[in-house]
């Protein structure tokens, strides 16, 4: 399967801890990139590889992956984390990308 | 730094072709693949295919093949995106991103909106 599944819609409180997933087979041999996507913005890096952030992304920002399974975790989620995320991974064949349905994260 | 700047909004009509631009800067151009993606209004990310800026090589997404046709030209640090028989929904952002880190799109334009409408 090509597919990368995610939840519509997650919620946190303000500071705390919160697991953002996408499953799919193709993440059982490719890491997940993350991408935070806000209203009327172009996507933005967060997460890539074995958890590596680009420069000026929060250390807040984590990324992970176990067998079908990435996330992305937000240790003490701030009001400006609330976004759209989106994972996306290279498919099976290795010779296309895909990306997960985008999972919409609400700061409460 | 690195930065990539496109081409303004197109308004096209059903069966029409739309050709966006993509300029790189602030890095190789040609050391880098590029990678279009698109989203329809409240919709998720698309991935369409990618173009290696130094031989030409493409790969395009399935559901794309045959519509679609992605060039560079290296004398001016430019990326295209052609698409051909435009259908309403073919609306959408339409975005390049450079993959400066493998597999991971680093940087992005900031979109070209694409309207078809008779």
């Amino acid at each position: 399967s090509s597919e990368l599944t995610q939840d519509p819609a997650v919620s946190v409180a303000l500071g705390q801890t919160v697991r953002i997933t996408c499953r799919g087979d193709s993440l059982r041999s490719n890491y997940a990139t993350w991408y935070q996507q806000k209203p009327g913005q172009a996507p933005v890096l967060v997460s890539y590889g074995k958890d590596n952030r680009p420069s000026g992304v929060p250390d807040r920002f984590s990324g992970s992956n176990s067998g079908n399974t990435a996330s992305l975790t937000i240790t003490g989620a701030q009001a400006e984390d609330e976004a759209d995320y989106y994972c996306n991974s290279r498919d099976s064949s290795g010779h296309h990308w895909v990306f997960g349905g985008g999972t919409k994260l609400t700061v409460l | 730094q690195a930065q990539l700047v496109q081409s303004g909004a197109e308004m096209k009509k059903p069966g029409a072709s739309v050709k966006v631009s993509c300029k790189a800067s602030g890095y190789t151009f040609t050391g880098y693949y590029m990678h279009w993606v698109r989203q329809a209004p409240g919709q998720g990310l698309e991935w369409m295919g990618w173009i290696n800026p130094h031989s030409g090589v493409t790969k395009y997404a399935p559901k794309f093949q045959g519509r679609v046709t992605m060039t560079r030209d290296t004398s001016i640090s430019t990326a295209y995106l052609d698409l051909n028989s435009l259908r309403s929904d073919d609306m959408a952002i339409y975005y390049c991103a450079g993959e400066l880190h493998n597999n991971a799109f680093d940087i992005w334009g900031q979109g070209t909106v694409v309207t078809v409408s008779s």
